[in-house]
């Protein structure tokens, strides 16, 4: 079966720190790859995408993630974490046009 | 102003009472989608629709009713015969041969 999974729930770091989101996939082919960020009460952004080509991509608000077919994993990173970065974010996999399997989510929690 | 409108954003039911949920798109996408938020359990998709007239139940489908009587219009029936309804909803929109998802701002259903 497909699934996508976000093995780490809740992730706090301080502000100007590295970050790095771990995303796993389990498909029978390659699929797309998201990262959607969600704040409370609100719809889901999208962050970035991979469909094929370079395996590292850069996304909105200074994200990248990086494709690793050896690890099935696509992790979402950034070099210096805002406060305003603090919010929930979705691994997504889908294999053709049409529904999406999301992770569980990830918390991120941003200390002054 | 395009986007993706849900309304109403909170809402209450009484069990055992139907309620039915608005996804309204000018985005002129052919699929549209409704996906369950629960916390922890990142989105799972109830329904979709590719093409006007026709709708796919997807991984939690039971207790849910949907309708695609025209192409910007998505709406949820939550029925009675669901058990747990109490849950964030989002409704998404995708443009084919896209494959990225467009999220509205979502309902929070609440069953008193």
């Amino acid at each position: 079966a497909q699934s996508v999974t976000q093995p780490d729930i809740h992730i706090t770091v301080s502000e100007g720190a590295s970050l790095e989101l771990r995303c796993n996939y389990s498909y029978g082919a390659t699929p797309y790859l998201f990262w959607y960020v969600q704040s409370p009460g609100q719809g889901l952004q999208l962050l970035l995408k991979y469909f094929s080509g370079d395996t590292l991509v850069q996304g909105i608000k200074g994200f990248e993630a990086e494709f690793k077919r050896s690890q099935s994993s696509f992790n979402l990173r950034k070099p210096s974490v805002h406060w305003s970065d603090a919010a929930e974010y979705f691994c997504a996999g889908g294999t053709s046009y049409g529904k999406l399997t999301f992770g569980q989510g990830t918390i991120l929690t941003v200390h002054p | 102003d395009g986007g993706i409108t849900q309304s109403p954003k909170y809402l209450f039911r009484k069990e055992g009472q139907n309620v039915t949920l608005s996804c309204e798109q000018n985005l002129n996408h052919d699929a549209m989608y409704w996906y369950r938020q629960d916390p922890g359990q990142g989105l799972r998709l109830i329904y979709y629709s590719q093409i006007v007239n026709d709708f796919q139940k997807g991984d939690i489908a039971e207790g849910y009713s949907v309708s695609r009587e025209k192409k910007e219009s998505f709406p949820l029936t939550v029925t009675s015969a669901q058990k747990n309804p109490t849950a964030f909803y989002l409704c998404a929109t995708e443009d084919r041969g896209s494959t990225e998802a467009f999220f509205g701002q979502g309902t929070r259903l609440t069953v008193v």
